[in-house]
């Protein structure tokens, strides 16, 4: 219950194209879920985040989707880059003692060429 | 901008030995945290702590794994006996505990890379 399925693994898009990850989870205590973009030797870092009570939030190029029905979230990455190619990893949290812990995903790899 | 730091990089030990791991969490933050991720796969939480003590732990962080808070700076993790399937990228974070939209983001550090031979 505490899992994040996270899919593709791996993804390949053409600049200017459009990248599309998909989420999924099961526990309905999560409130909270951000998504993560890391590259090679650094740390996972937040790209932007979402709660349940909105559908969709944008930021520039990257937008969360969110269909709380379905437990399902994804983050769509308009107009590619080179420079987007990393391994991006969704994630959830819930309140609790825990301070609101990650539970993430198993990443996806994405390569954006040129 | 502020940001977490991690020592050393990468850490080499024997199976058995005992390895301590460094963090400087960001200096307004209040809540830590550590995160490992071995090779390839998901990032996955081990402990956080607050107010001098631990939140939460997951199964993953048994009695070989401690924290602790020395100084007004550093946040360590120490592994006991080191067994071959610690060697992962050890991550903390930290967050400086405010509510709204942000809902306690935790900012990582760049990780220090165990690999117990």
């Amino acid at each position: 219950q505490q899992q994040v399925k996270q899919s593709p693994q791996s993804l390949i898009v053409q600049k200017g194209g459009i990248s599309i990850i998909n989420c999924a989870y099961e526990n309905t205590a999560f409130d909270y879920f951000p998504w993560y973009q890391q590259f090679p030797g650094k740390g996972p870092a937040l790209l932007i985040a979402i709660r349940p009570d909105v559908s969709e939030k944008k930021e520039g190029r990257f937008t969360i989707s969110f269909n709380k029905s379905a437990k399902q979230f994804s983050l769509h990455i308009m107009d590619s880059q080179p420079g987007d190619s990393a391994t991006y990893f969704c994630a959830a949290s819930k309140p609790d003692t825990g301070r609101r812990a990650l539970t993430f995903g198993s990443g996806t790899r994405l390569q954006v060429q040129p | 901008e502020p940001e977490v730091t991690q020592t050393p990089s990468h850490q080499v030990t024997q199976m058995g030995q005992e390895v301590i791991l460094r963090c400087v969490p960001i200096s307004n933050h209040l809540y830590f945290y550590w995160y490992r991720q071995i090779l390839g796969q998901k990032v996955e939480f081990l402990v956080s702590f607050y107010n001098n003590e631990i939140s939460e732990k997951s199964e993953i962080f048994d009695d070989q794994f401690s924290v602790e808070r020395p100084d007004g700076s550093n946040f360590t993790l120490k592994i006991r006996s080191t067994k071959l399937e610690d060697s992962a990228m050890y991550f903390c974070a930290s967050s400086d505990g405010t509510s709204g939209l942000s809902y306690n983001e935790q900012f990582f550090g760049p990780g220090t890379r165990l690999t117990v031979l």
